[in-house]
Parts: structure tokens; C-alpha cells; sequence
């Protein structure tokens, strides 16, 4: 069926390195991908997003890649602060312009100072 | 420009009870969708609304159902509640046409059900 998940649960790294958060997804019809933070107690926030006419995209400090080839998405996260410190959910858009997000399980990031 | 907002935030419900949950949309969005979270798990879509119809369902009873407002704004209704409905109710709004991107969530309502 479809699904979209993320190879590593958790991910702990020391703050000013790079973050690299890995995501696979399954529906190689999906033509859209976002990439969302959730701080405790809060909704998912935007971070970026990448069309699947795309191959990567980059915002300020993050990075999004994109691999239709193997079906894998990736955050890239440069010079990690504390308050990157999140759950990280991909999603992908199911459908057309009215289509419903499919998220993964997510992504624990912990910034070590 | 504001944001999603939702409520309550909190809310205690008993097993076999009724529960409406409220969703005012970014000015400017006019499709409203509800999604479940269950602790330590990724959101699931229940439903969609957009014209105030439904526009697009999860797998979700039909114990779940939805409003859309004329001004966008969306209520979550569930129905004989049960204790696997304790969960982070997240409402996302969009703009339906050129629909890549504006996916924005509120804060969310938790719920729990004893």
C-alpha cells in the first residue's frame, strides 16, 4: 500500500554539525513532498518542500533532496542549533491539487550542545 | 495574515460521549483537512473539505464527520467516542487551486477519552 517512512527513528547530533534526515516513500505517483517539524505540544510546522519535477531545493540552512529513482527524501540540516531540536515528519501529497498529506512515523532529532 | 487556529486545546471526554472540535482557517485558505495523531506516530488523514463539502476521506468510521462553514472554518464531530480516539486533533488548512504548497497546521486539540 502506500506509505511514506523514515529509516531512523531517532538521530543525535552535536550542535554546529550537519543534520542528514532520510525518508522513503512508496506511491511513485506523488507529486509533492513536504518536510514538517513538530516541537512538543505544537503542530507541524513548514520547513520545505520539493515537487517531484525537482531534484533538490534548498531554504535558509536546509536542504531537500529528492531520488525518484529509489523513492528516498532527505532533509539536509546545516549547522545544527538547539532549537532544531524536533520531531521531523516527511509527507507526501496524495492526489492532485486537493489531495491529502501521507506522513511517516518521524524523525526525533536531539541537538547536543 | 493569521494562522490555523483551533480548539479547545485540551479536552476530557468519557467513553460513549460526543465531541465537536472547532477549525478557523489562514485567511486566504479555503480547504480545510482534519488529521489524527496518535502519540509517537506520524498525523492520518480523516477527511477533507473544500465548498463546504467533503473532499476526500482516510480510513476513518463514519462516526467521524465534518462541517465546512461558508467563512472556511471546519468542525471535527466524533460520535460514541472510544478510548483509542485519544489523540492530537490537527486541522490544516490549504488553498485548493495550484494546490502545491500552503499546508498549514494549528496547534492542534488533544483529546482524551477515559
Amino acid at each position: 500500500g502506500e506509505s511514506v517512512g523514515l529509516h531512523l527513528p531517532t538521530l543525535s547530533v552535536q550542535e554546529g554539525d550537519n543534520s542528514i534526515i532520510n525518508c522513503a516513500y512508496s506511491n511513485s505517483a506523488s507529486d509533492y513532498f513536504i518536510w514538517y517539524k513538530q516541537e512538543s505540544g505544537k503542530g507541524p510546522q513548514f520547513i520545505i518542500d520539493i515537487r517531484s519535477n525537482m531534484d533538490k531545493r534548498q531554504g535558509q540552512r536546509v536542504t531537500v533532496l529528492l531520488n525518484k529513482t529509489v523513492k528516498h527524501l532527505s532533509l539536509q540540516i546545516a549547522a545544527t542549533q538547539p532549537g532544531d531540536s524536533a520531531v521531523y515528519f516527511c509527507a507526501e501529497k496524495n492526489g492532485g491539487s486537493q489531495g491529502n498529506l501521507i506522513f511517516g512515523k518521524g524523525t526525533k532529532l536531539s541537538v547536543k550542545p | 495574515e493569521t494562522g490555523v487556529t483551533q480548539s479547545p486545546t485540551h479536552l476530557i471526554k468519557t467513553r460513549g460521549q460526543q465531541v465537536t472540535l472547532r477549525c478557523s482557517s489562514q485567511s486566504g485558505h479555503n480547504t480545510v483537512s482534519w488529521y489524527q495523531q496518535a502519540l509517537g506516530q506520524g498525523p492520518q488523514f480523516i477527511f477533507q473539505y473544500y465548498r463546504e463539502e467533503e473532499n476526500g476521506r482516510g480510513n476513518f468510521p463514519p462516526r467521524f464527520s465534518g462541517l465546512q462553514f461558508p467563512n472556511y472554518s471546519s468542525e471535527l464531530n466524533v460520535n460514541a467516542l472510544e478510548l483509542d480516539d485519544s489523540a492530537l486533533y490537527l486541522c490544516a488548512s490549504s488553498l485548493a487551486q495550484g494546490g502545491f504548497g500552503g499546508y498549514t497546521f494549528g496547534s492542534g486539540t488533544r483529546l482524551t477519552v477515559v
